[in-house]
């Protein structure tokens, strides 16, 4: 079956401006996780979605960052007013109902650079 | 909080031969689980081998075997008869049992080591 999808694969941005990125996570899993890897960095936990339930948004570096995930399915993250500290590759997992063991499988990552 | 620390930025093992890449964690609980995550450079990261804490026993998953250390919070990364295809960055990840924030059971990763595989 499918994978996780990310798209873009790659964003080039200037200072300031506003990006989307998007996560297509495999059918059935309803948890989703967003995490960010700067260069030289491990991953780094944004935000977590299960289901309907509240997200856990306590990974967010600034409230310039947020994200929604519609339907329970598809998730986007947004960046306003981008600076060049936000450049790193964003990655995106799903898994099955959360719990410690379930194996989270991930995207190949949105490569942004803010110029 | 928990941390994760991978010593090791780099790594080059010989083709055939075994190599072992380390990874060191702080926490104070006593149940938890680890991982191995295998990322190329395709950006895709893969999941390589996990461990449950309360389990003695090391996990294998064919060429891949770890040595946890409970009491020395030690979780090492062993690749026998190492391939072209090990070439990547290799990434040590903690996740606690407990929920946090909203019930998430987010993964927290080391720094990784990047394998090079000589032909």
């Amino acid at each position: 079956g499918a994978g996780v999808s990310q798209s873009p694969s790659n964003k080039v941005t200037e200072k300031g401006k506003d990006v989307e990125l998007r996560c297509d996570p495999i059918s059935g899993h309803t948890a989703l996780y967003w995490y960010r890897q700067s260069l030289g960095q491990g991953l780094e936990f944004l935000i977590y979605f299960q289901g309907n339930s509240a997200p856990d948004k306590s990974g967010l570096p600034s409230d310039r960052f947020s994200a929604e995930r519609t339907g329970g399915s598809v998730s986007t993250l947004t960046i306003q007013r981008t600076q060049q500290e936000d450049s790193a590759v964003y990655l995106c997992a799903s898994s099955l109902p959360a719990g410690p063991y379930n194996e989270q499988f991930f995207g190949p990552g949105t490569r942004l650079t803010v110029l | 909080a928990q941390t994760v620390t991978q010593s090791q930025p780099e790594m080059s093992v010989q083709e055939a031969e075994t190599v072992t890449l380390s990874c060191t964690y702080d926490t104070s609980e006593s149940d938890y689980y680890l991982f191995w995550y295998k990322q190329p450079p395709s950006r895709q990261m893969i999941l390589v081998i996990r461990q449950e804490a309360y389990k003695q026993q090391n996990a294998t998953e064919n060429r891949f075997s770890v040595n946890f250390q409970k009491a020395a919070k030690s979780f090492s990364l062993k690749i026998s008869d190492s391939q072209l295809g090990d070439a990547a960055m290799y990434f040590c990840a903690y996740r606690s049992p407990r929920v946090s924030g909203a019930g998430s059971y987010q993964l927290t990763f080391g720094k990784g080591t990047k394998l090079s595989v000589i032909p």
